[in-house]
């Protein structure tokens, strides 16, 4: 069975910054790409880029860029997410959800950021 | 960026109603959109590939079409666990794209 397991909730400073994990199993973890998707509360669903495991090769929505950084443990099978100078605008559910064949096609569970002083 | 327009933003249905959930974007292509479903608190799922292919363990109800720029999830007779948020999701080039959502209700 596939699964994503994601860190859990975080609650941090203005102007901090957070890693959350996405830890996968039940397939080889370098034959996939993983997504990061953001989900502002009671609003739709954002892409924020991807990463190739296999060659650590990234790609980022612009509007991302220079916010989230990915990054991937082969030995480990687990993916990560670093968001920098968090503001109110970042709170938000962020997923990862791995890509099969262009497809979002199993999602983690998702984890919650509230930026707050 | 490709903009998904999704319409309506709320259906509200009996169950047992058959419904189309419309996607639309701003440039053709082709096939490459895809749907998925998103219930309260939960993680999206995803319910049918490519336009039209559809996905191991998601129920025949479910059904995609269409092809360019207008696209069509179809549930053939609703059921109560169907009541939930619809996203459509673009492949065809970045930024990967979603649709703002189609909330099915119960009238």
């Amino acid at each position: 069975e596939v699964k994503l397991q994601q860190s859990g909730d975080e609650l941090v400073r203005p102007g901090a910054s957070v890693k959350m994990s996405c830890k996968a199993s039940g397939y080889t973890f370098t034959d996939y790409a993983m997504h990061w998707v953001k989900q502002s509360p009671g609003q739709g669903l954002e892409w924020i880029g991807t990463i190739i495991p296999l060659i650590d090769t990234t790609s980022y929505n612009q509007k991302f860029k220079g916010k989230a950084t990915l990054t991937a443990d082969k030995s480990s099978n687990t993916a990560y997410m670093e968001l920098s100078r968090l503001t109110s605008e970042d709170s938000a559910v962020y997923y990862c959800a791995r890509e099969s064949r262009g497809v979002m096609d199993a999602w983690g569970q998702g984890a919650s950021v509230t930026v707050s002083s | 960026d490709i903009v998904l327009t999704q319409s309506p933003a709320t259906l509200s249905v009996t169950p047992g109603e058959s419904v189309s959930l419309s996607c639309r974007a701003s440039q053709g292509i082709s096939t490459s959109i895809h749907w998925y479903q998103q219930k309260s608190n939960e993680s999206p799922r995803l319910l049918i590939k490519y336009a039209s292919q559809s996905i191991s363990g998601i129920p025949s109800r479910f059904s995609g079409s269409g092809s360019g720029t207008d696209f069509t999830l179809s549930i053939n007779r609703v059921e109560s666990e169907d009541f939930s948020v619809y996203y459509c999701q673009q492949s065809y080039s970045l930024p990967l794209t979603f649709g703002s959502g189609t909330k099915l209700e119960i009238k």
